[in-house]
């Protein structure tokens, strides 16, 4: 089983700083099969990044994902108050078939 | 647009199961080219995969709840189902359902808003 560990756990920033934010696998993941989510208090996961690195329809261009192998970041470059959330990352693959990162919540400094 | 709406009992009581249905609108399970999951997230945590249908009836489900879950579609009313058995506080969350996109990709696209299930006497 693939675990993901992100970190770190909280980042506490002000608007127009910018976030980067690790997720880590125990396992190499595919890029194809690594996404990022954002989640707001009482709302559904929403999608931002899939493949790694490709933005979901609609996410501003501040969103970007990069990495490969086990080391992967979801960078925010300027935040905006509607950013503070709670961040996942998920990976496709080996049993369970999906799992997900515990999250990094982006806090208010 | 694609959306997904869960209903079911909020409050379930320890031993019984624990039953979600999945309305999807704005598409067509049947027309397939995609997955249809369960997700989970306990109060305050992260978020647990449950299982997936596919229009055909295939399923998959998490080794670790495998025996208890029991995962379901009804293409005509365009809808998919979730059962959890003999359910324990620990089964307590919100379960969402979700379109899963797979192929050169595997992502979660679509979520419903989620719905709180409670474990308890």
């Amino acid at each position: 089983e693939i675990v993901l560990t992100q970190s770190p756990g909280t980042l506490s920033l002000s608007p127009g700083e910018r976030a980067t934010l690790s997720c880590r696998a125990s396992q190499t993941v595919s890029s194809n099969y690594l996404a990022w989510y954002q989640q707001k208090p009482g709302q559904a996961p929403r999608l931002l990044i899939y493949g790694a690195s490709n933005r979901a329809t609609g996410i501003p261009d501040r969103f970007s994902g990069s990495g490969s192998g086990t080391d992967f970041t979801l960078t925010i470059s300027r935040l905006e108050p509607e950013d503070f959330a709670v961040y996942y990352c998920q990976q496709y693959g080996s049993s369970p078939r999906f799992s997900f990162g515990p999250g990094t919540k982006v806090d208010l400094k | 647009q694609v959306q997904l709406q869960e209903s079911g009992p909020g409050l379930v009581k320890p031993s019984q199961t624990l039953s979600l249905t999945c309305t999807v609108s704005g598409g067509s399970i049947s027309s397939g080219g995609y997955y249809w999951s369960w997700i989970r997230q306990h109060p305050g945590k992260g978020l647990e995969w449950i299982g997936y249908i596919y229009y055909s009836g295939s399923s998959y489900s998490n080794p670790s709840l495998k025996s208890r879950v029991t995962i379901s579609v009804d293409t005509s009313k365009n809808q998919f189902s979730l059962k959890l058995s003999s359910v324990t506080a620990a089964d307590t969350a919100v379960y969402y359902c979700a379109r899963e996109s797979y192929g050169d990709y595997a992502y979660f696209d679509y979520w419903g808003q989620g719905t709180l299930v409670t474990v308890s006497s």
